[in-house]
């Protein structure tokens, strides 16, 4: 079956550092991949997203991009802020027979500091 | 303006109770889900709808009972509560049908407590 694996937390940073977080897929077909994140107390929401191979996901200075021969899609951002400190989910849709369902991987906790 | 709203927020109860959870979303979406967050934060889906159709069901007890009087609203209904049940339940939405592409807008979640 369809299945993510991301690399467990928490990340502890420092302000400005760079952020990478792993995260794998296994999947059939094309499936879509995201990156959620949760801020304390708060719902999901996305972050980036990106649906066939080799496109690249950006937004708020967080980068990923779908490597299809290697099944990843690792997000990263070069200098993080005390802001970005939250719980971030990678998730992949398996396509048009899955109705929509996201399967999440086990979210990694990162904490910036000052 | 809420785009994915969920009431109540917290909801504490006693073992062997029924309650429900609402959900509503102006975003004009087709599709709504309802997932369980556990204490570890693992996300599962449970249930879908479009426009008042049950289209995801995953293995969820009987004791949960998903409703969706209309394509805006989805509801979750849960009988006898017991300890395992606790956990935030989180509503979302899609604009269309299975599309595997779409972003899913969540909501604020309803952090259960069972005791």
């Amino acid at each position: 079956g369809n299945s993510v694996t991301q690399m467990e937390g928490p990340v502890t940073l420092s302000e400005e550092a760079f952020l990478t977080i792993n995260c794998t897929y296994t999947a059939t077909g094309y499936p879509s991949l995201f990156w959620y994140v949760q801020y304390p107390g708060e719902g999901l929401q996305l972050l980036l997203k990106a649906t066939k191979a080799d496109d690249k996901g950006s937004n708020k200075g967080f980068e990923a991009t779908y490597r299809k021969e290697t099944t990843s899609f690792h997000l990263e951002k070069g200098s993080v802020q005390v802001s970005d400190s939250a719980v971030y989910f990678c998730a992949l849709n398996a396509g048009t027979d899955s109705w929509g369902k996201l399967q999440f991987g086990a979210g990694t906790q990162v904490v910036v500091t000052p | 303006d809420t785009a994915v709203s969920q009431t109540p927020k917290y909801l504490v109860t006693q073992m062997g109770n029924d309650k429900s959870i609402k959900c509503e979303q102006n975003l004009g979406h087709d599709t709504m889900y309802w997932y369980k967050q556990d204490s570890k934060k693992f996300l599962k889906i449970m249930f879908s709808y479009n426009n008042k159709e049950l289209i995801i069901n995953e293995t969820v007890p009987n004791r949960f009972s998903p409703k969706s009087p209309d394509k805006a609203h989805l509801n979750l209904h849960i009988n006898s509560l017991e300890l395992g049940d606790s956990a935030v339940y989180f509503c979302a939405s899609s604009p269309y049908r299975g599309r595997g592409t779409d972003t899913q807008y969540f909501g604020p979640g309803t952090r259960l407590t069972v005791l």
